[in-house]
């Protein structure tokens, strides 16, 4: 299956940082999404972006598909960000839509 | 956002015992739902693919005999752990997928916690 590698796996920042997640696959795709799981572990959508840039808040994400990566941006980081960011590919042979997961970027954000 | 729910959040139960967890798709329904697992620290593990009216295709090393998936309608899918032991406690997660020409988001329930004593 495809491979997905994310990093940082552990960030730690000040309230009011900015910080840049980094996802990269393995194949082509065609399908990415972020995800935050927060503290009790309910996955949040931030993202569905197979391509392009999105923006939502003080969060956006960028996905290059021909140089397989993409990138999930914080700005102005709350202690409320914290938590796992995940990263998720469905590679572009699937038919059933499977989604392939990234490690996770553990995000710590103290007050 | 599409909404899914899962119930129960969490349970207890004895070695030996069934339990059932059910998946639910609120707003939309959902031709194929995943089942994942989640050990502590870790990425979610799929489980299986449930697509309704049809048999769940298992991931390599997952008992299907253990865990029974049934998906009886398009807004509905049920994973039960059959004789449950202690190395089944963990967090089981299900997803719902909106299937669309050029568009396949998914969207996760809230998560099962399963201890077995």
């Amino acid at each position: 299956g495809i491979q997905v590698e994310q990093s940082p796996p552990d960030l730690i920042l000040q309230e009011g940082a900015n910080s840049t997640l980094r996802c990269n696959f393995s194949d082509s795709v065609n399908n990415l999404q972020w995800f935050h799981q927060n503290p009790w572990g309910q996955l949040i959508n931030l993202f569905y972006i197979p391509s392009g840039t999105k923006q939502n808040g003080r969060l956006s994400a960028t996905t290059v598909a021909t140089e397989r990566y993409s990138l999930l941006y914080i700005s102005s980081s709350q202690t409320t960000d914290s938590g796992v960011y995940f990263c998720a590919v469905v590679d572009r042979g699937s038919t059933l839509g499977r989604l392939y997961f990234g490690r996770g970027t553990q995000l710590t954000v103290w007050p | 956002g599409a909404v899914v729910s899962q119930h129960p959040s969490w349970v207890i139960c004895k070695s030996g015992t069934s339990v059932k967890i059910e998946c639910r798709s609120l707003d939309f329904q959902a031709t194929t739902m995943f089942w994942y697992r989640q050990f502590p620290k870790q990425s979610l593990m799929l489980m299986a693919t449930s697509n309704e009216g049809s048999k769940a295709t298992y991931e390599q090393g997952v008992e299907k005999d253990k865990f029974l998936i049934n998906h009886a309608s398009l807004t509905l899918s049920t994973l039960t752990v059959t004789s449950a032991h202690p190395e089944d406690s963990s967090f089981y997660i299900c997803s719902a997928s909106i299937l669309a020409p050029s568009y396949n988001e998914q969207f996760f329930g809230p998560g099962t916690r399963l201890t077995v004593l």
